[in-house]
């Protein structure tokens, strides 16, 4: 079975400053994708950032971008720059081996002006 | 390029009554998935096709559920007899590839 942990149920940051949230996952796949996304409250899921674990280089999306350590299973998100419009849930989420995306419970990001 | 949509937003319903969820997916998509996410909880996968084809239920999908996509375009989910535990926000979504688009969701409340 595949699981998606997120080990942080909330986090908060200063406006103008970086934060981490954390992920950890397990498959038996050897290919397979890493995703995280959105969620504002009362608003739908929207696509942060993606990774194909075939590849080494890490991905970036503007401020966005991720630590992503294969061999530790870890998938982790940084945001820098921290804007009042980043505050929401953040869900992290694996598919592998089918079509199906396994989440895990997100990270409450909370964004203090 | 419009995004997922779904309808209607917001249901109440009685227990025990049915209740119909529809899905039009991005056009060009050829994929179309239904999960099911309740408070504090992150989605949870239900099911998934491949244009007309279901190919793939979670046993979470009991036999009270059922989901149709009749010409490999919108789609929709059925569920009869409601029970309390089918309270939730029920989510589409579509892909053409490996990146899964989300529609805004339809929340379930059953009485």
């Amino acid at each position: 079975a595949q699981t998606v942990t997120q080990s942080q149920p909330e986090m908060s940051v200063q406006e103008a400053e970086t934060v981490t949230l954390s992920c950890t996952y397990d498959t038996s796949e050897s290919d397979y994708y890493l995703f995280w996304y959105k969620q504002p409250p009362s608003r739908q899921m929207i696509l942060v950032i993606r990774q194909e674990a075939y590849k080494q280089q890490n991905a970036t999306e503007n401020r966005f971008s991720v630590n992503f350590q294969k061999a530790a299973k870890s998938f982790s998100l940084k945001i820098s720059d921290s804007q009042l419009g980043d505050a929401a849930m953040y869900f992290c989420a694996l598919q592998g081996g089918s079509e199906k995306l396994v989440f895990g419970k997100g990270t409450k990001l909370t964004v203090n002006p | 390029d419009t995004g997922v949509s779904q309808n209607p937003r917001h249901k109440i319903t009685k227990r025990g009554q049915n209740v119909t969820f529809r899905c039009d997916p991005i056009s060009e998509h050829n994929r179309l998935y239904w999960y099911r996410q309740t408070l504090g909880q992150g989605p949870e996968f239900l099911t998934y096709f491949q244009n007309e084809a279901q190919l793939e239920k979670s046993r979470l999908l009991s036999d009270r559920f059922s989901a149709e996509r009749p010409k490999g375009s919108f789609s929709t989910l059925e569920i009869q007899r409601t029970e309390q535990g089918d309270s939730a926000m029920y989510l589409c979504a579509s892909s053409l590839s490996d990146t899964q688009y989300f529609g805004p969701g339809t929340r379930l409340t059953v009485l």
